[in-house]
């Protein structure tokens, strides 16, 4: 399976500012995900990100508040912006793989907004 | 759309028991059914998954198995550790798109 590392590891981050979160996977992936997981909660997925076409979005999330980018078969980067304090949560990338999209995670950013 | 049920939410079993956790969903579509085992601070990780067509399968003390006409599926743990403690998230798919149940903390007392 992928290995995959995410940047930076946590982050403590001022209410209104924005902050863009690295994913790095040690092979070529055609799909990579991003979800969150609030304290003690389930994981939510955000956006698929597949190279070459823009993000597709998961109801409740926007464009404009997570920006995606996903240059190559090996990067992406997600940004939280304008943030608040409900914004505090882990935020985990992830690479599908295998005909059912065998999906495995990275270890995730802690962020916390204050 | 797909709605995952997981139960129990916290379970506590000695050291050396067996731990049960079951899974259902509600769209016989889903063809794919992993299990994540979360550590506290670390992400999820995948530990065993089962296909549409299979009914169980085993890998050393954990195993799973799917009723795929009761919509239920189920992680089996023997002869558990202490380092089994985590929280396990079960998922069902369909295509690329994962639903994922609400999680399992799991504590093996020593």
């Amino acid at each position: 399976s992928a290995v995959i590392s995410q940047k930076p590891s946590r982050d403590i981050c001022q209410r209104g500012t924005s902050l863009t979160i690295q994913c790095q996977v040690d092979s070529q992936v055609t799909m990579m995900f991003w979800y969150r997981q609030q304290p003690g909660q389930s994981l939510t997925l955000i956006a698929t990100a597949n190279q070459g076409s823009e993000a597709t979005y998961e109801s409740g999330f926007v464009i404009d508040k997570f920006p995606i980018s996903r240059p190559n078969l090996t990067f992406s980067t997600l940004t939280v912006s304008n943030m608040s304090p409900e914004d505090s949560s882990i935020y985990l990338c992830s690479v599908g793989e295998g005909g059912y999209y065998e999906q495995y995670f990275g270890p995730g950013t802690r962020l916390t907004v204050t | 759309g797909e709605n995952v049920e997981q139960h129990p939410s916290t379970l506590s079993v000695q050291e050396g028991d067996s731990a049960v956790i079951k899974c259902t969903y509600s769209d016989s579509a889903s063809n794919y059914f992993p299990w994540y085992k979360q550590e506290l601070g670390k992400g999820p990780q995948l530990i065993i998954d089962i296909r549409s067509n299979v009914g169980e399968k085993k890998d050393q003390r954990i195993a799973v198995t799917l009723n795929k006409t009761a919509k239920h599926f189920s992680l089996h743990i023997t002869e558990t550790q202490p380092e089994d403690s985590a929280v396990y998230f079960c998922a069902a798919s369909i295509g690329n798109q994962f639903y994922f149940g609400t999680g399992t903390s799991l504590t093996v007392i020593p």
